[in-house]
């Protein structure tokens, strides 16, 4: 399961505070994706960044930020802004284009 | 925005029958639709894709199949057995692109049953 790693694997929060979820990946993929996840949804895109020093708003990207100063690394964010924190996130990355995204394990977060 | 609809959102079969999921989607452009698998707790992971310069892609025991005109592609899998059971999503390009650079947007996902 090497390649792309999250940390931690469990969060705990509480309401109003900031909170930065960690992904790295060792692949040599250029783009990289944050997806949040919930109880009988799909996956649903925050933020991705398809080379370093860029990224862009996903669908939902209201409450989270993110920053990709290195290849290997794309830090998200979830701010206090964000109303319903309570997710499981997952990072993703691929080559680009139309290739495999490779997910992450998660990080289950719960903020009370 | 590209939008996608799976159903159904549950299935169960007898083990060894087949199984279909299937999608819709919206935007012409889209040229790229993957299937993923994720078992309880776990990351979801790439079982197969097609590309939308072929109508049909198998491998081993799973199929997908891709009908441009009426925008709509099914999973396939046959002689199920207790380890198919999970959630499969399908997905196809979010972006403008229509190949996956920008992400992916996901259908809502099937919970498939292997009933013994």
């Amino acid at each position: 399961d090497g390649g792309i790693t999250q940390s931690p694997k469990y969060l705990f929060r509480k309401e109003g505070q900031n909170v930065t979820l960690s992904c790295e990946q060792n692949l040599n993929h250029d783009a990289m994706y944050w997806y949040r996840q919930d109880p009988g949804q799909g996956l649903r895109l925050i933020y991705y960044s398809q080379i370093v020093n860029d990224f862009q708003k996903g669908d939902i990207a209201e409450g989270y930020s993110v920053s990709r100063e290195k290849k290997e690394s794309f830090p998200l964010t979830v701010t206090s802004a964000q109303k319903n924190p309570t997710a499981f996130y997952l990072c993703a990355s691929s080559f680009g284009g139309l290739r495999e995204q490779y997910f992450g394990p998660g990080t289950r977060l719960t903020v009370t | 925005g590209e939008n996608v609809e799976q159903h159904p959102s549950t299935l169960s079969v007898q083990e060894g029958d087949s199984a279909v999921i299937k999608c819709t989607y919206s935007d012409s452009a889209s040229n790229y639709f993957p299937w993923y698998k994720q078992e309880l707790g776990k990351r979801p992971q790439l079982i197969i894709d097609i590309r939308s310069n072929v109508g049909e892609k198998k491998d081993q025991r799973i199929a997908v199949t891709l009908n441009k005109t009426a925008k709509h592609f099914s999973l396939h899998i046959t002689e199920t057995q207790p380890e198919d059971s999970a959630v499969y999503f399908c997905a196809a390009p979010l972006g403008e692109s229509g190949g996956g650079a920008d992400g992916l947007t996901f259908g809502k996902g099937t919970h498939l049953i292997i009933q013994p």
